[in-house]
């Protein structure tokens, strides 16, 4: 399953599949960006980070990439899970020193 | 090694009156964000404390101020509550280095009635 962040803000996915959600950041002079999960009535936990002079990182089962080109950031969740179901923002520092700006962020729903 | 803890974890408030909430960051990091977070919505950066002084501020106003202790814990204060100050509020901490992932807390959830 696939989403774009702004315009689909949930996106269901079959258990075992693949999950994909996308970020539009907003200043190009952004340097640094993370993918934080937060599930219902707990704070927002990290996931993976990506500085911008990489397009592309890996965790386990995650993968981040970087489009500066056209200001994307996408969140690959490999094999999804129940558990990975929550709420995920992308977070920018807009160059102004550890100040994080956060997206609205997408609410996934992983289907058993 | 704890994480960030926040306290109270609720908190019920009426309309005009003052809130304080506390935040103690994870060990080892000196730098302290508060954010609001309303229902549906990313978290809003309020301000920052590094050295017991307000280093960066968002678009909030001075009814919201904070604290630095010199064990680097902190506290948010909100004066004169309004109903739309009900949000989960969330601390964050970090080190003090140019782009320095944020560990936060699970937040105190306020209700203003």
């Amino acid at each position: 399953g696939e989403s774009v962040g702004l315009h689909l803000p949930t996106l269901s996915v079959q258990e075992g599949d693949n999950s994909i959600i996308n970020c539009a950041y907003s200043n190009s002079a952004s340097d640094y960006f993370i993918w934080y999960k937060q599930e219902s009535g707990k704070g927002p936990q990290f996931i993976i980070d990506i500085r911008s002079n990489m397009d592309k990182r890996q965790g386990q089962r995650v993968t981040v990439l970087l489009n500066k080109t056209v200001k994307h950031l996408s969140l690959q969740i490999a094999a999804t899970q129940p558990g990975d179901s929550a709420v995920y923002f992308c977070a920018e520092i807009k160059n102004t020193g550890n100040q994080f700006y956060f997206g609205t962020g997408t609410s996934l729903t992983v289907i058993p | 090694d704890a994480g960030v803890t926040q306290s109270p974890t609720h908190l019920i408030k009426t309309r005009g009156q003052q809130v304080t909430l506390r935040c103690s960051p994870k060990s080892g990091h000196d730098t302290v964000s508060w954010y609001q977070q309303a229902l549906g919505q990313g978290p809003q950066f309020i301000f920052q404390y590094y050295e017991e002084e307000e280093r960066q501020r968002g678009n909030f106003p001075d009814r919201f101020s904070g604290h630095q202790f010199p064990n680097y814990s902190s506290e948010l204060n909100v004066n004169a509550l309004l109903l739309g100050d009900s949000a989960l509020y969330l601390c964050a901490s970090s080190r003090l280095r140019a782009n320095e992932k944020l560990f936060f807390g699970s937040g105190t959830q306020l209700s203003v009635l």
